[in-house]
């Protein structure tokens, strides 16, 4: 079964604080991405990776970076944390290809709070 | 632009009711793929099936059904004979030719015992 693990469950930080939320896959997916859940507004992309070092912005990128260093991680940055960024984030992974219609798989997600 | 809606936001049944889950499309496309999701409380999205446009067969898998009509843009899910586990956010969620899910907002079952 593939496997995608995010390092932390919840997470409480405060404003102005630079954050790193983890995802690692363990089934050498091509494709990962970073996600955020928002009550009525179901998951919203905010960035996706194809590749090591290479990331394409999503519906809602501002505020946040990526870094994809090597194949089975891809980190999520919030450079200056702000409290609008609160919210439940979710890393997800596939198999590559334009065509593919491969399912993407999930983490269990990471509860954010910003103070 | 593609759209994907769930126009119940909340179902509440008892158990043993049959629940169905409605979900409406939008896309210019004529090649494209639907997918639904459940997340328990426990956060995971779990995977539950995928169609592609040129399949309009329906399909079962357990108590679990799925109607698929180009017609009417939808891609309707059925629950048959609930049960507590049912309890669960699903997702109805849009993908092109490319990477992108486009998900609706998700609809929120409850099934009370």
């Amino acid at each position: 079964d593939v496997k995608v693990t995010q390092s932390s469950r919840y997470l409480v930080k405060r404003t102005g604080e630079k954050v790193f939320l983890e995802c690692v896959q363990d089934m050498d997916h091509e494709n990962m991405f970073w996600y955020r859940q928002d009550p009525g507004l179901g998951l919203r992309l905010i960035y996706f990776s194809y590749d090591v070092k290479m990331k394409e912005k999503g519906d809602i990128p501002e505020g946040y970076s990526v870094s994809r260093e090597k194949k089975e991680r891809f980190s999520l940055i919030l450079e200056s944390a702000s409290t609008n960024q609160t919210s439940m984030y979710l890393c997800a992974s596939s198999l590559r290809g334009f065509r593919s219609y491969q399912p993407q798989h999930f983490g269990d997600g990471t509860r954010l709070s910003i103070l | 632009a593609q759209k994907v809606t769930q126009a119940q936001t909340e179902i509440s049944v008892v158990e043993k009711e049959d629940v169905t889950l409605d979900c409406v499309y939008e896309t210019r496309d004529t090649t494209y793929y639907l997918f639904w999701y459940k997340q328990p409380p426990s956060g995971e999205l779990v995977f539950l099936i995928r169609r592609n446009s040129f399949d309009e067969q329906n399909e079962i898998s357990g108590r679990y059904s799925w109607n698929f009509q180009k017609s009417t843009s939808s891609f309707n899910f059925t629950i048959t004979a609930s049960q507590v586990v049912d309890s669960a956010v699903y997702f109805c969620a849009l993908r092109l030719n490319d990477y992108k899910l486009s998900f609706g907002a998700g609809t929120t079952v409850t099934v009370r015992a």
